[in-house]
């Protein structure tokens, strides 16, 4: 069976610090992966996804980027963070058949 | 364009009561579309979804909801509600082939004993 992992859990930084967030599954090979922030009332917000290794979409222009460097490795990037950069951020994968996608347990972020 | 309105932010039951948490789309196309629930810091699980065939389709946990293009609509449902089910609610809707959803900005579900 697939399983998705995401670490950190929870992450406390501040202002201008740099972020890694990873998400890796396994069970699966050329997952679809994506990348969403869950803000407080607001939903999800789709930022990035990708359909193979090294091929990034990003869906709103901000202060974060995405990389694929392995076929099932997913990694959630910023140089400098900001306050606005607080929230919990999902990870997610779909196989090309079933269209459905399914999440990790996330991680929170807090900008200090 | 694709959109989805969750109506009502919050929604609260009593124990044993009908539960129905309203989602309505917006699609140039005919749409899949998903109910996923969220537990407390945690992720989001898949509890149904409709793509093509039957109008009602059936989830885990004794959820179910109902396609019906004319109203553009996929409410979900439960007909006796139990305090496990206290979670926040998320219906989205995708364009085939397109891999990706559009989320609504969810429904916080209540059970009152």
């Amino acid at each position: 069976s697939q399983t998705i992992h995401q670490w950190p859990a929870t992450l406390v930084q501040p202002v201008g610090s740099p972020l890694s967030l990873e998400c890796t599954v396994e069970g699966t090979s050329n997952p679809n992966l994506y990348w969403y922030r869950q803000a407080a009332g607001r939903g999800l917000q789709l930022l990035f996804y990708s359909v193979g290794i090294g091929q990034i979409s990003s869906e709103v222009p901000q202060n974060l980027s995405a990389s694929r460097p392995q076929d099932r490795q997913f990694i959630l990037s910023s140089k400098k963070l900001l306050l606005s950069d607080s929230g919990f951020y999902l990870c997610a994968w779909s196989d090309g058949a079933q269209e459905t996608q399914y999440f990790g347990p996330g991680t929170r972020l807090l900008v200090l | 364009a694709q959109s989805v309105t969750q109506l009502g932010s919050h929604v609260s039951v009593s124990e044993g009561a009908l539960v129905l948490l309203r989602c309505n789309y917006s699609s140039s196309v005919p749409p899949y579309l998903f109910w996923y629930v969220q537990y407390p810091n945690q992720g989001l699980q898949l509890l149904l979804k409709y793509t093509t065939g039957a109008t009602l389709v059936k989830g885990i946990n004794g959820f179910e909801a109902e396609f019906k293009k004319s109203e553009t609509s996929f409410h979900l449902t439960k007909p006796s509600a139990h305090m496990s089910d206290a979670a926040e609610y998320f219906c989205a809707v995708s364009k085939p082939g397109t891999y990706k959803y559009i989320f609504g900005t969810g429904t916080r579900l209540k059970v009152l004993a």
